[in-house]
C-alpha cells in the first residue's frame, strides 16, 4: 500500500490529453513539492517534472505537472505513443525525513 | 555527465544479508551538498524509498527498514552502499541507486538514477 494514491490506469488516444492524480496528507504533499517520474519497461525511472511544475531540460513542454493543498496531477498534452509507460508521483515526507511515491499509473495509448 | 551504476550479487540467501554499492562517475560524491538514496521496486510493483545518506554521513532510513538497513558512503572509492540483513523473499526487488538533488527553494528531487539491479533472495 503506496502513501501517495494514485489510479492504476489511464488511457487515451494520440493527440489527447490525459490526466493523473496523486493525493497524500500534510505530512508529504501538503509541506513538500511533488515530483514526477516516467518508466518505461525494463528502465529506470527518469525525472519528468520537478518542484510541482517545473521541467528538466530535455523533457518536452506536453508535459505538465500542478499541485493544489494535499493533492498533485500531471497532464499530458498531445498524446504519443512513446508516452506509453508508467508514471510516478513522489514527495517528500517530514515525519520519514525521507520519500514517498505512489503506487504508480499505467498509461495506454489506444 | 553523471552516471550511477549499482553492482553486488544478484541472488541473497534467507536470513543473510544482501549488500550493494553504488558507484558515480561523472563527479565527486562530495563536490556539493547532495544527499544520495537507495529505492526499491518489487516485481510489477511500485517504488519504496529505502534510505538516503549525505558525504558526512548524515542517514536517514525508512522506519519500515531501519532496524535492517545499514547505508555508508566511502568518499575515497566514490561510492555508497546498502547492508539489507535477515532477507526474505520480500526483499526481491531491482534496486536502485540515485542522487538527491535541491533547486534554489531548497525543494529536492531524486534527479539521476542507476539502471537498477535485481536481487532475487532465495535458497
Amino acid at each position: 500500500q503506496s502513501v501517495l494514491t494514485q489510479p492504476p490506469s489511464a488511457s487515451g488516444t494520440p493527440g489527447q490529453r490525459v490526466t493523473i492524480s496523486c493525493s497524500g496528507s500534510s505530512s508529504n504533499i501538503g509541506s513538500r513539492t511533488v515530483n514526477w517520474y516516467q518508466q518505461l519497461p525494463g528502465t529506470a525511472p527518469k525525472l519528468l517534472i520537478y518542484s510541482n511544475d517545473q521541467r528538466p531540460s530535455g523533457v518536452p513542454d506536453r508535459f505538465s505537472g500542478s499541485k493544489s493543498g494535499t493533492s498533485a496531477s500531471l497532464a499530458i498534452s498531445g498524446l504519443q505513443s512513446e508516452d506509453e509507460a508508467d508514471y510516478y508521483c513522489a514527495a517528500g515526507d517530514v515525519s520519514l525525513n525521507g520519500w514517498v511515491f505512489g503506487g504508480g499509473t499505467k498509461v495506454t495509448v489506444l | 555527465q553523471l552516471q550511477l551504476q549499482e553492482s553486488g550479487p544478484g541472488l541473497v540467501k534467507p536470513s543473510e544479508t544482501l549488500s550493494l554499492t553504488c558507484t558515480v562517475s561523472g563527479d565527486s560524491i562530495d563536490s556539493r551538498d547532495y544527499y544520495w538514496a537507495w529505492v526499491r521496486q518489487p516485481p510489477g510493483k511500485g517504488l519504496e524509498w529505502i534510505g538516503s545518506i549525505h558525504y558526512r554521513e548524515i542517514t536517514y532510513y525508512n522506519p519500515s527498514l531501519k532496524s535492517r538497513v545499514t547505508i555508508s558512503v566511502d568518499r575515497s572509492k566514490n561510492h555508497f552502499s546498502l547492508k539489507l540483513n535477515s532477507v526474505t523473499a520480500a526483499d526481491t526487488a531491482v534496486y536502485y541507486c540515485a542522487r538527491i538533488d535541491y533547486d534554489s527553494s531548497g525543494s529536492s528531487y531524486l534527479d539521476y538514477w542507476g539502471q537498477g539491479t535485481l536481487v532475487t533472495v532465495s535458497s
